[in-house]
């Protein structure tokens, strides 16, 4: 149990278009789900928590009007890069916390490249 | 605790040997310690937990350790196996469900 899909693995985009990452909780409900960017061979940095039916909250020095968190529903977060600039480019994860437990269960990636 | 623009160290081991990896943690109210493996191009994969009611924890072939006096958590891996090469990450949280904080990490290069 407690596996989380994130989609897509790879996406590749030009420079000023937006892209939307999925990531979802496939077996469990999940109130808060967390975004975290990684550059290689760096440790995973806490982008924002994204709260079901409310504002995500976001950590200092990410801009929200960039990075823009939607958690419409208790099994699905989206998080959509907007005006994707290359140095944006990084890898993407996502995770979620099944609904007052402890654990955390992470996505596979997503592997951002802006050209 | 956050590790911004920081490289990830390397720690290289024999096939055989024990492996000792080592975190500091940035919060004395953090009480729920993960410590996870990442290979490359994946996301992170649990490997042990600890609550901050306990000292040490014990898994197959792992074993986490949490010193609170100094903030300090190990990872000890015993008979490293080259499946074991990967980074390793400590991470941190205050209370079920909510953020998780990651420290800097540690590479570990498993020598056949």
């Amino acid at each position: 149990g407690a596996v989380v899909s994130q989609h897509p693995s790879r996406v590749i985009c030009k420079s000023g278009t937006s892209v939307k990452i999925e990531c979802r909780s496939l077996d469990f409900q999940a109130t808060t789900m967390f975004w975290y960017r990684q550059f290689p061979k760096q440790s995973l940095m806490l982008m924002a928590t994204s709260n079901e039916g409310s504002k995500a909250t976001y950590e200092q020095g990410v801009e929200k009007d960039k990075f823009l968190i939607n958690h419409a529903s208790l099994t699905l977060s989206t998080l959509t890069v907007t005006s994707a600039h290359p140095e944006d480019s990084s890898f993407y994860i996502c995770s979620a916390s099944p609904t007052g437990l402890y654990g955390y269960t992470f996505g596979s990636g997503t592997r951002l490249t802006v050209v | 605790g956050e590790s911004v623009g920081l490289h990830l160290p390397t720690l290289s081991v024999q096939e055989g040997d024990n492996s000792i990896i080592n975190c500091a943690y940035s919060n004395s109210a953090s009480d729920y310690f993960i410590w996870y493996k990442q290979e490359s191009g994946k996301g992170p994969q649990f490997i042990i937990d600890i609550r901050s009611n306990m000292d040490k924890r014990q898994g197959q072939r792992v074993t986490v350790l949490l010193n609170k006096t100094v903030k300090h958590l190990s990872l000890q891996i015993a008979a490293t196996q080259p499946g074991d090469s990967a980074v390793y990450f400590c991470a941190e949280t205050q209370g079920y469900g909510n953020k998780l904080v990651f420290g800097a990490g540690t590479i570990l290069r498993v020598k056949s």
